[in-house]
């Protein structure tokens, strides 16, 4: 069946680097959703793409969906103590109702 | 603002036990989701329903049936308790099929034991 694997699993980071996630599908997607979870808190939408090669940005995040619409990328510029939580990607393949999440990567910022 | 309620934020339950969880959603949405989160492994869809009395399986539907006789409203409910059903329950709904965002509620982390 579909899957959808995020790398890394964890990332520690100095506040002020970058820092970015990856997502790969095994299958093609017709969109591709971001959520965050703080630590104690439920999954927030972040974003969706839709267009292959498609980037849109909000503020300091960054986020991409390949050319093939099989992986997608969120990168955080200058990373701040507020970006500490867990990064999941969400995909969906035409005709169904289903997202399938990735596995997260949680972001720790040292201050 | 969309609000997704649990009934409950920790649950603590014996092995065999039937337990329901409840998921409520005050914006007509028409699809809601129950996920299971285990760490290292995310998300896992259990059940999704796109309308009322309407239910479909998602990746990990052993052990679990749902529930929705009303739009607002969507139970989760494990037949007979097991250990390894020990996780945090995430339930979600969203207006509609045609790409939009989920909301989630608050999270029930059960414990079996």
């Amino acid at each position: 069946g579909q899957q959808v694997m995020q790398i890394p699993q964890y990332q520690h980071v100095q506040e002020g680097e970058d820092f970015t996630t990856y997502c790969n599908s095994s299958t093609t997607l017709s969109n591709i959703q971001w959520y965050k979870q703080r630590p104690g808190g439920h999954p927030v939408f972040l974003i969706q793409l839709v267009k292959s090669g498609e980037v849109k940005k909000q503020k300091r995040l960054t986020f991409q969906f390949g050319e093939a619409k099989k992986n997608s990328s969120l990168h955080i510029t200058a990373t701040q103590t507020t970006d500490v939580g867990t990064y999941f990607c969400a995909g969906t393949s035409s005709g169904t109702y289903k997202y399938i999440f990735g596995t997260g990567t949680r972001l720790k910022v040292l201050a | 603002d969309v609000k997704v309620t649990q009934s409950s934020r920790y649950l603590v339950k014996r092995t065999g036990e039937k337990v329901f969880l409840e998921c409520v959603q005050d914006m007509d949405h028409e699809n809601m989701f129950w996920y299971r989160q285990d760490p290292g492994l995310g998300l896992r869809l259990i059940y999704f329903s796109y309308d009322v009395k309407m239910k479909e399986k998602g990746d990990i539907p052993e052990g679990y049936s749902v529930s929705r006789e009303k739009k607002e409203r969507f139970s989760l409910i494990l037949e007979s308790a097991s250990t390894n059903q020990t996780s945090m329950y995430l339930c979600a709904s969203e207006v509609t099929r045609v790409n939009t965002e989920a909301f989630f509620g608050q999270g029930t982390r059960l414990t079996v034991v």
